[in-house]
């Protein structure tokens, strides 16, 4: 079975910048999540989708970071414009029916 | 709000027991869960406890009580591949899973 799936990998921007994260969860799986994760602290969750609807999104900057999951598979995280405190991991994760998580590789975004 | 608890880094040498501590403040919890996390890879699943007691995985065991809000993970006989970040994360109501700090393991020979 495949893993969830992320990219880029890494990504080097300056402040001000547009950039776009990728996301397709693992087959079958109708939860996804976009976290984001700064160094040393654990996850927090941006933004949880349930098929193609929000269900969360309580912690995420609106003014500029937005996300969308169009027919319920692939989902794709924006961040316009870009601050320097954005600089993260983004974690994408997936479940099924149960509650477990599971993880992609993550986007280690630097935002000069 | 949540808050959890766990120490920050924690030092163990190989072939020993560690063990982890989580504190939580939540309303409506319903689990516990522990993920590890090595230096540049993704968060993986390694228990979760609804109920209290212990859980036992492998080498991995985690506890819970419901009572005292708290719980742990336990890593017997110590490898150097376990040197790691450990997460607690709590579920809560409809609330969204929530990750502790982390503990960063190291395990020395």
């Amino acid at each position: 079975e495949a893993g969830v799936a992320q990219s880029p990998r890494y990504k080097i921007i300056e402040k001000r910048q547009s950039v776009a994260f990728w996301c397709n969860p693992i087959s079958g799986h109708a939860t996804l999540y976009w976290y984001q994760q700064i160094l040393g602290q654990g996850p927090k969750l941006l933004i949880q989708f349930q098929n193609n609807g929000v269900v969360d999104d309580s912690q995420l900057p609106k003014d500029r970071f937005s996300a969308e999951r169009l027919k319920g598979v692939d989902s794709t995280l924006k961040i316009q414009p870009a601050k320097l405190e954005d600089s993260a991991v983004y974690l994408c994760a997936s479940s099924g029916t149960g509650d477990t998580q599971y993880f992609g590789p993550g986007t280690r975004l630097t935002v000069l | 709000g949540q808050s959890l608890e766990q120490p920050s880094e924690v030092t163990a040498v190989e072939g020993a027991i560690v063990q982890i501590n989580c504190t939580y403040q939540t309303s409506g919890f319903y689990g516990l869960s522990w993920y590890q996390q090595h230096d540049g890879g993704a968060p993986t699943f390694l228990s979760y406890n609804a109920l209290d007691g212990l859980e036992e995985t492998g080498r991995f065991s985690s506890f819970l009580s419901r009572s005292d809000s708290y719980g742990y993970l336990l890593l017997q006989e110590l490898q150097m591949k376990d040197s790691a970040s450990y997460f607690c994360a709590v579920y809560s109501g409809n609330t969204p899973l929530v990750f502790g700090k982390g503990t960063r393991l190291s395990v020395i020979a």
